[in-house]
């Protein structure tokens, strides 16, 4: 079975520094794997997807992720943090075994002080 | 483009009564799906359509939930009865992907519809 852990539940950085938000999964074939945010009382937006192509993929925002097969990770990082950025970041892993569905991590919530 | 419309965004009820949800994909989309999302969790699927037809409700609580998409469009979820475990945000989201392909994987999310049950 796939699973995904995101390995803080809370992330708070100065504005103008860097964001990295972790994440390990758990497949037994080739994942397609995605980072989605969510704001305060918004719909989740899609970040960025890897999708076995490159493995540095990047995404709007300023944000990217990295596809380290030997880790298990797709890590998000972003090298100088907004106000703006603040809200919930999700990471999710899908394979189509599992009939392309989506399982979620538990969410990592970004503070970014002024 | 519209995206995809959930209603009502509030709903607050007793336990033991029911409540539905509704959601409208965006155009064209063939697969929909309903996800639960209680407080501090990332969200959970619940069931998962492709046109009018279920690919996957494994995770659906069928004692007490049920979900419909009878014209293979809109989408009706429904409660009942409800239990305070149901307080949560209920997401609606569609793709265009049909789940047998190399997975695009965007998923277009609605506002949600937030669940309190007293």
């Amino acid at each position: 079975a796939q699973s995904v852990t995101q390995l803080d539940s809370h992330v708070s950085v100065s504005e103008g520094t860097p964001v990295l938000l972790r994440c390990n999964y758990s497949s037994s074939y080739s994942p397609s794997l995605f980072w989605y945010v969510q704001h305060p009382n918004k719909g989740l937006q899609l970040l960025l997807k890897y999708t076995s192509a490159a493995t540095l993929v990047k995404g709007i925002n300023g944000f990217e992720a990295e596809f380290k097969k030997s880790e298990t990770s797709f890590h998000l990082t972003k090298p100088s943090a907004h106000m703006s950025d603040a809200a919930e970041y999700f990471c999710v892993v899908s394979e189509i075994r599992a009939g392309n569905m989506l399982t979620f991590g538990g969410g990592t919530r970004l503070m970014v002080k002024p | 483009e519209a995206g995809v419309a959930q209603s009502p965004r509030y709903k607050i009820i007793e336990k033991r009564q029911s409540v539905a949800f509704w959601c409208n994909p965006i155009s064209g989309h063939a697969t929909l799906y309903w996800y639960q999302q209680i407080l501090g969790q990332g969200p959970k699927l619940l069931i998962q359509f492709q046109n009018n037809g279920v690919v996957d409700d494994s995770q659906l609580p069928k004692d007490r939930f049920s979900a419909e998409r009878l014209k293979g469009v809109d989408s009706t979820l429904k409660i009942q009865p409800a239990k305070l475990e149901d307080s949560a945000v209920y997401l609606c989201a569609s793709s265009l992907d049909h789940g047998r392909q190399p997975n695009t994987g965007e998923l277009f999310f609605g506002e949600g519809s937030r669940l309190t049950v007293l």
